[in-house]
Formats: C-alpha cells, structure tokens, sequence
C-alpha cells in the first residue's frame, strides 16, 4: 500500500509569489489533513477534511491559504501571496473512516518544506 | 483545549544506555495518546499510541510508553538505545475529535534524541 505522498518535497519563493503543496493520501482514506509546523515550534493543525467537504478549517491561519480536495481524492494547499511568516514544514495526513482498519491513527507524508525569502 | 508538554527539548544519550522521553497533557476527556518519530530527513512515522486497554504499549523499535492518567503523562522508554534511533520525537493527543474515525491531534514541542557513541 503507497503511503501519503506529497509534493514539492521543497519549495523556496519570494514573498508574495503564489505556492501550491499538493498531497495525495492513501487510497480508499475518507480523511484528509494538513498540518504546519512553524521552525522549532510545535506541529499545528491546520484543516481536516472528510472526502471532498471540509470539516473543520479552524486552524487556517487567514484567509491567504486555500485548500481544495475536488472529488475526495488529492488536496492542495495555495498560499497567495506568500509571507515570511508562512515558511515551514507542512504536513499531510490520512486516515480511514470510522469501522476499517487503521481508524483513528494518522498517517503522515513526509512533509513539504516551505521557504520564503 | 488540550495541550502536551514535553519537557526536554534536547536529550542526548550514550548509545545502549536506558532513555525516557517526557511528555505530559491536559485534558478533561477521555484521550487517545501517540508518539509519533520523525528520522532526518523523512516524514512523520507513528512509534505506538495509547486508545484503551493496557496502559503499557509496546511499540516499533523496542519503544515502550506507560499511559499515567493521574498524572496525565505518556512518557516513552527504550532500556537500550542505539544509534538509529537519533531522531526527532513527537507526543501527541487527540483532541476528542471522533467524526468519521477522525482525529485532531494537538502535539508537544518535540523532543531531539541523540545518540553518542
């Protein structure tokens, strides 16, 4: 079974300029979230979603970030316009519905790297 | 609101030597407990968790963590570290959140093992 993918493993822009993470869980997985992790702080929630709705974008921090899960399956996450604030590490997770194996245990894909100068 | 303390931000240990890691939550429900591994330069990989049952959870690695609920800790244990596990640790509780098998994970600050020879 692939595990979460995500991609750009790495991306450096200026600010201002527009950067879309894309993340692919594991198949057959109903939710899907994105987390942060600001340089040496703690890794944060940012939105979960349950097929292609959002359930809970609580932890979006304005409104320059948009995520998107069109037809329940890959997500990205735009920041427009990029600030500096915004560099970080940003994680993708899934995980299966209630009642199939693996239920309630997040997996996580490597992260993707976030550099804004 | 949850939140996890960990309270060691940098461990370092000679390698074979016994290792706890701290981490300690609040919480006024019911909880499920992770830790969660972070290796360099790779992604988040789940080390054991904590949903019910034993307190004592073995997990991948040789890792081990007691769930404590009067003092609100899950600290993770090895007896005899090796040089693989320098790593990046994460304490993590769910924040009660069960819609559709979800969880939304509220993480401790982290905790860098390093392993000397």
């Amino acid at each position: 079974e692939a595990g979460v993918t995500q991609f750009p493993s790495h991306s450096v822009i200026e600010k201002g300029q527009t950067v879309t993470l894309r993340c692919d869980p594991i198949s057959g997985h109903d939710n899907l979230y994105w987390y942060r992790r600001v340089m040496g702080k703690e890794i944060k929630f940012l939105l979960h979603f349950v097929k292609e709705s959002k359930q809970d974008e609580s932890g979006m921090p304005n409104n320059r970030f948009l995520a998107e899960r069109t037809g329940g399956t890959y997500s990205t996450l735009k920041v427009q316009p990029a600030e500096l604030e915004d560099s970080g590490v940003y994680f993708c997770a899934s995980s299966p519905q209630q009642g199939r194996s693996g239920a309630n245990v997040l997996t996580f894909g490597a992260g993707s790297r976030l550099t804004v100068l | 609101a949850q939140s996890v303390t960990q309270l060691d931000s940098q461990v370092p240990v000679f390698e074979e030597a016994p290792v706890e890691l701290r981490c300690n939550y609040s919480s006024s429900v019911s909880v499920y407990l992770f830790w969660y591994v972070q290796y360099p330069n790779q992604g988040l990989q789940l080390l054991l968790k904590y949903l019910s049952g034993s307190t004592l959870v073995k997990g991948i690695n040789g890792f081990e963590a007691e769930f404590n609920k009067s003092q609100t800790s899950f600290h993770l244990r090895k007896p005899s570290v090796h040089i693989s596990d320098t790593a990046e640790y994460f304490c993590a509780v769910s924040d009660g959140y069960l819609i559709q098998g979800a969880q939304k994970l509220v993480f401790g600050q982290g905790t860098r093992l390093t392993i000397n020879p």
